[in-house]
């Protein structure tokens, strides 16, 4: 059983276009994040989610909302895509503000 | 300023090589110090956890340190394999404020048969 998935794995699109990521989790945590990691391997935090509820909401442009419909799912929607999103995108999830973070499989996003 | 700095950047070695990554950081308050691997293409999974009170931990072939003094942590991989390939990230915890996980930039080790 995959404790944090997330999909899709690959997403090739044209700039202008509108993309969701999905990310569920199957651990009970109740604190779910998004992160980017560029092509340097840096991993920046986007945003987090406790209980369904935004805590941390970093500077991202507002193309970029995130939704969670339960403490298990939190979804990454982006519009009208650039070049620059290009990366890979992790969610990861916690049971506590420090606890493990558990990393899905990443989606590579490749905006042409 | 919370801070991780990870050094080296990168790193090749031999295979059956032993080598040490090093994590200094300016968190505070701190709650605790884990190191990551990161396989390419895969997400981060953690390898140990370091608490204030632990100096030294192991995981088969590797093996963390801290210093809470002087706020450095290493990880030894001895005897190295081809599977070692990998970033090693270091994230510190805080017990307080907003971002309670301060990320390292990561070490790109490269282990060569």
């Amino acid at each position: 059983d995959t404790a944090v998935s997330q999909t899709p794995k690959y997403l090739v699109t044209q700039m202008g276009n509108d993309k969701s990521i999905k990310c569920e989790q199957n651990l009970g945590h109740d604190t779910m994040y998004w992160y980017k990691q560029d092509s340097k391997k840096f991993l920046k935090i986007m945003f987090s989610y406790n209980n369904k509820e935004l805590i941390i909401n970093e500077t991202v442009p507002n193309r970029f909302s995130p939704k969670s419909p339960d403490k298990a799912h939190l979804n990454l929607h982006i519009n009208s895509l650039e070049l620059g999103d290009s990366a890979v995108y992790f969610c990861a999830s916690s049971q506590r503000a420090t606890g493990e973070l558990f990393f899905g499989e990443g989606s590579r996003l490749t905006v042409l | 300023k919370n801070q991780v700095e990870q050094s080296p950047q990168s790193l090749i070695i031999l295979e059956g090589k032993n080598c040490t990554l090093q994590c200094n950081y300016t968190v505070s308050p701190f709650s605790n110090l884990r190191w990551y691997k990161q396989d390419t293409g895969r997400g981060p999974v953690s390898l140990t956890i370091m608490t204030f009170s632990e100096n030294t931990k192991s995981n088969g072939r590797y093996t963390a340190t801290l210093d809470a003094d002087t706020k450095q942590s290493s990880l030894h991989i001895t005897a190295s394999q081809l599977s070692d390939s990998a970033s090693y990230i270091c994230v510190v915890s805080a017990t307080s404020g907003t971002y309670k996980y301060i990320f390292g930039t990561g070490t790109r080790l490269k282990v060569l048969a």
